[in-house]
């Protein structure tokens, strides 16, 4: 089993959907999260960090659930510019990476 | 502007010519790492650096080599490149080993091995 996972996509969706995607990490010692985005062949890029009381910024917030162990990420009101794949990265002692979920925002 | 390069940004080598990946940070940052990118399977960590003369191997070690003699540079040595060290190469840095510190990535490398 890995120990992120995320469901791969593609998520594909109208502009000013709203959308979630969902990921779960299997050790329960891990100390911090993040959802970073990922354009086309290019790096990797924090958008977020996650904390337990959930945070929130402009049309993004992150969720975290600790018994559950499992993260969340809400896009409201979605833009084309949002297209890109969402990695979400759970901290132990190492940064642990989710395949990542592809998002497209149609027109 | 403060950034994570790497060269060369692609390259195609054939089985068994040793290869070097640079990387430089000019941030002053004291923790620095690899990884290589497969689909499905995300970013899986290569080596490490905690600190200048200071390396640790990371999940996906075998065939790599690292060193770190300057703070700001961390290559990624093949010696031997086999095809099935296809990849998306990207060097990473932060402040720090410490579970808050953001890593910052450079622009990968796409190595292709016939």
């Amino acid at each position: 089993r890995k120990e992120v996972e995320q469901d791969p996509g593609p998520f594909n969706v109208p502009e000013g959907a709203t959308v979630a995607f969902n990921c779960t990490y299997s050790n329960s010692a891990s100390q911090s999260f993040f959802w970073y985005r990922q354009d086309c062949r290019k790096e990797p890029k924090l958008l977020m960090s996650v904390y337990s009381s959930g945070n929130e910024d402009g049309r993004f917030t992150a969720q975290l659930n600790r018994a559950s162990q499992y993260i969340s990420l809400l896009i409201r009101d979605s833009k084309l510019s949002d297209s890109a794949t969402y990695l979400c990265v759970v901290n132990r002692d190492d940064m642990r990476f989710g395949a990542g979920t592809r998002l497209t925002v149609k027109p | 502007e403060a950034q994570v390069t790497q060269n060369p940004r692609y390259l195609i080598t054939v089985t068994g010519k040793k290869l070097t990946v640079t990387c430089s940070q000019n941030m002053n940052h004291e923790y620095m790492s690899w990884y290589r990118q497969d689909p499905g399977l995300g970013l899986r960590q290569i080596y490490y650096s905690m600190n200048v003369e200071v390396t640790d191997k990371g999940d996906v070690p075998e065939g790599y080599k690292v060193s770190r003699k300057e703070k700001r540079n961390f290559p990624l040595i093949l010696e031997s490149p086999s095809p099935n060290q296809t990849s998306l190469y990207f060097c990473a840095s932060s402040p720090r080993k410490s579970e808050d510190d953001t890593q910052y990535f450079g622009p990968g490398t796409r190595l292709t091995v016939l």
